[in-house]
């Protein structure tokens, strides 16, 4: 069974870097599927942050991508999302997510809430 | 990019009735087209992929249709456990996927 689960702080100031990490169990990370972030803010809607290829290969959303990094760790089968410089707007529920063959979600974490205040 | 706009944004029913969402893409995806359901608390599940396939272990009252810019989720008798809000999502246009904003279904 595919399991996912975020961890990192759920409080970061403004200015601040948001850094979480997608622990994979039950499937390899090396396997040919893109691994991605998405947020929802509290009460709204899903906006997808990016993709990463076990590779290395990554792919931003234009409207974050000045400020995301992600990285995969092949050995620990996990991969992490930094975004710099937060500000209340980028409050949310982080997901990270698997993708199927063509590319919808169809394995997601639980999700974790990463509030921005100082 | 590509807009997906779901109606109605709430949409009232009976449990044991039929309910119909809809969503429009800005253009044409194809069929590459996704319906989640999100719960209160908890993750989207994904309930249909490639605009009319059931993803695994979801009932068989769910049903998807449509192809090109016009898609329609119909869940055939609701159940209590139904009740939540659905997103569609076009993948047609990866990595640049974008999602509906939601119609959040109740119990009338």
């Amino acid at each position: 069974q595919v399991q996912l689960q975020e961890s990192g702080p759920g409080l970061v100031k403004p200015s601040d870097t948001l850094s979480l990490t997608c622990a994979v169990s039950g499937y390899s990370i090396s396997s040919r599927n893109w691994w991605g972030w998405i947020r929802q803010p509290p009460g709204k809607g899903l906006e997808w942050i990016g993709y990463i290829y076990y590779s290395g290969s990554t792919y931003y959303n234009p409207s974050l991508k000045s400020r995301v990094t992600m990285s995969v760790d092949t050995s620990k089968n996990q991969f992490s999302l930094k975004l710099s410089s937060v500000t209340a707007v980028d409050t949310a529920v982080y997901y990270c997510a698997r993708t199927g063959s063509y590319n919808y979600f169809d394995y997601w974490g639980q999700g974790t809430l990463v509030t921005v205040s100082s | 990019e590509i807009v997906m706009t779901q109606s109605p944004a709430t949409l009232s029913v009976s449990p044991g009735e039929r309910a119909t969402l809809s969503c429009r893409a800005s253009q044409s995806v194809s069929n590459n087209f996704a319906w989640y359901q999100q719960k209160p608390g908890q993750a989207p599940r994904l309930l249909i992929y490639g605009a009319s396939t059931r993803a695994t272990g979801i009932p068989a009252r769910f049903s998807g249709s449509g192809s090109g810019t016009e898609f329609s989720l119909t869940i055939s008798s609701l159940q209590s456990e139904d009740f939540a809000v659905y997103y569609c999502q076009q993948y047609h246009n990866w990595p640049r996927n974008t999602f509906g904003q939601g119609t959040r279904l109740e119990i009338k």
